[in-house]
């Protein structure tokens, strides 16, 4: 079974600056889905960026890239120019790239604080 | 991507109760799922909700204790049953679209508590 880790539970970062968050993956399938998405205090679940596994290009959405190192595992998610709104709780989640099989497997998470 | 909105938004129920949560969709889609998220903890797919045939279930959960409906494709409710402490959770509704769909996108939950 995929299992997904996120290793760092909390994570702070002063306002304009950069963070890296970290997560890794174990799955023997060599074609997947990765997300991140992040989940304010509003508790609305929102998808911030998503890599195909067959892809070496990483994904980038405006301020918010990844770090997709398949042979280690890793999927690491970068925050340029932190802002306050950025503050939340942060999930990890793995996808297998296989019809029907639609279940998110998602890490525990990542709470993400902003310093002003 | 969809619009979802689930109601109620919150509820505080007694144990031994049952409470129905509804997930509403604004365009038809193939995929809805059902996840727990249990105070600071991440979330956990509880069903597949198919349209015209029973929700398929992931380990540890049973149809018994959460009963899902799909009557068609922008709908599906939720049941949670016999309730007890232990089910105080956030519940969430996800819908994906097409037979490859890839990404899921979730609505805004429903915080339960039980008392």
């Amino acid at each position: 079974a995929q299992t997904v880790t996120q290793s760092q539970p909390e994570m702070s970062v002063q306002e304009a600056e950069t963070v890296t968050l970290s997560c890794t993956y174990d799955t023997s399938e060599s074609d997947y889905y990765l997300f991140w998405y992040k989940q304010p205090p509003s508790r609305q679940m929102i998808l911030v960026i998503r890599q195909e596994a067959y892809k070496q290009q990483n994904a980038t959405e405006n301020r918010f890239s990844v770090n997709f190192q398949k042979a280690a595992k890793s999927f690491s998610l970068k925050i340029s120019d932190s802002q306050l709104g950025d503050a939340a709780m942060y999930f990890c989640a793995y996808r297998r790239l296989i019809q029907g099989a639609q279940k998110l497997v998602f890490g525990q998470g990542t709470r993400l604080t902003i310093n002003p | 991507s969809a619009v979802i909105s689930q109601k109620p938004s919150r509820d505080i129920c007694q144990r031994g109760t049952s409470l129905t949560i509804q997930c509403q969709v604004d365009s038809q889609v193939t995929m809805m799922f059902w996840y727990r998220q249990q105070p600071g903890q991440s979330l956990t797919l509880i069903a597949t909700a198919n349209q015209g045939s029973e929700a398929t279930y992931e380990s540890g959960f049973v149809i018994d204790k959460f009963p899902i409906s799909r009557p068609n494709l922008t709908f599906s409710t939720l049941t949670v049953s016999n309730m007890s402490p232990e089910d105080s959770s956030i519940y969430l509704c996800s819908v994906g679209q097409g037979a490859f769909t890839d990404t899921q996108y979730f609505g805004p939950g429903t915080r339960l508590t039980v008392l």
